[in-house]
């Protein structure tokens, strides 16, 4: 099954910068999702982005998809320190159940 | 509404003895996964249930069980456990199968000792 790879693994940043993850898949999809996860515990749904969109926006989120490269982007913009925290993306693959699959995510540090 | 709620929510079990997580889905979600997640590593796939049957099974061996009962709620079976089993294992609720978003519980922590 394929699989979401994150990148980068982990980033650190200031208050008030930018957020940029990026998320590579292998095979066709149906949708794309954003989660996020804090101190190891569950994961909050950010976004989905179905495979037709290219780009959608949620508050200080942008996710933009570019299936000829089979990649995603989260963009947060105007960080807080509330936004540390683990993101990952999930893929699922068309025609069958709704199965995401998660890549191992980016550690995101906003410091104050 | 109450969202997905996992129990308990930390377990110390030792090798070879046996677990059961319990998931109850968010009202009116037919649709439960259940997701182990090593530290540092995303989640992983190891069942989907909608409507008390199977739908799909992850890369886990047989140890690893589950069910569905008639209110939805789901329970995750584990035997002979490993110290590899340690983990998080989180239960994700849907309204149905397909195009649906899947909402997290807060996870069973696992500590094989």
């Amino acid at each position: 099954s394929q699989q979401g790879e994150e990148d980068p693994q982990a980033l650190s940043i200031q208050e008030g910068e930018n957020a940029t993850m990026n998320c590579s898949y292998k095979t066709s999809i149906n949708n794309l999702q954003w989660y996020r996860q804090n101190s190891g515990r569950g994961l909050v749904h950010l976004i989905l982005i179905r495979s037709n969109e290219r780009e959608k926006h949620s508050g200080r989120l942008r996710v933009t998809l570019d299936t000829s490269k089979k990649s995603s982007s989260l963009l947060i913009t105007a960080s807080r320190a509330a936004d540390t925290a683990s993101y990952f993306c999930a893929t699922d693959e068309p025609g069958g159940s709704y199965i995401p699959t998660f890549g191992r995510g980016t550690s995101l540090i906003v410091h104050p | 509404d109450a969202g997905v709620t996992q129990s308990p929510t930390h377990l110390i079990k030792t090798r070879g003895q046996h677990v059961t997580l319990r998931c109850s889905p968010i009202s009116g979600h037919k649709s439960v996964s259940w997701y182990q997640q090593v530290l540092g590593q995303g989640p992983q796939f190891i069942f989907q249930y909608y409507e008390k049957e199977e739908r799909g099974r992850g890369n886990f061996p047989d140890r690893f069980s589950a069910r569905q009962f008639p209110n939805y709620s789901s329970e995750l079976n584990v035997n002979a456990l490993l110290l590899g089993d340690s983990a998080l294992y989180l239960c994700a609720s849907s309204m149905g199968q397909g195009d649906t978003e899947a909402f997290f519980g807060q996870g069973t922590r696992l500590t094989v000792v």
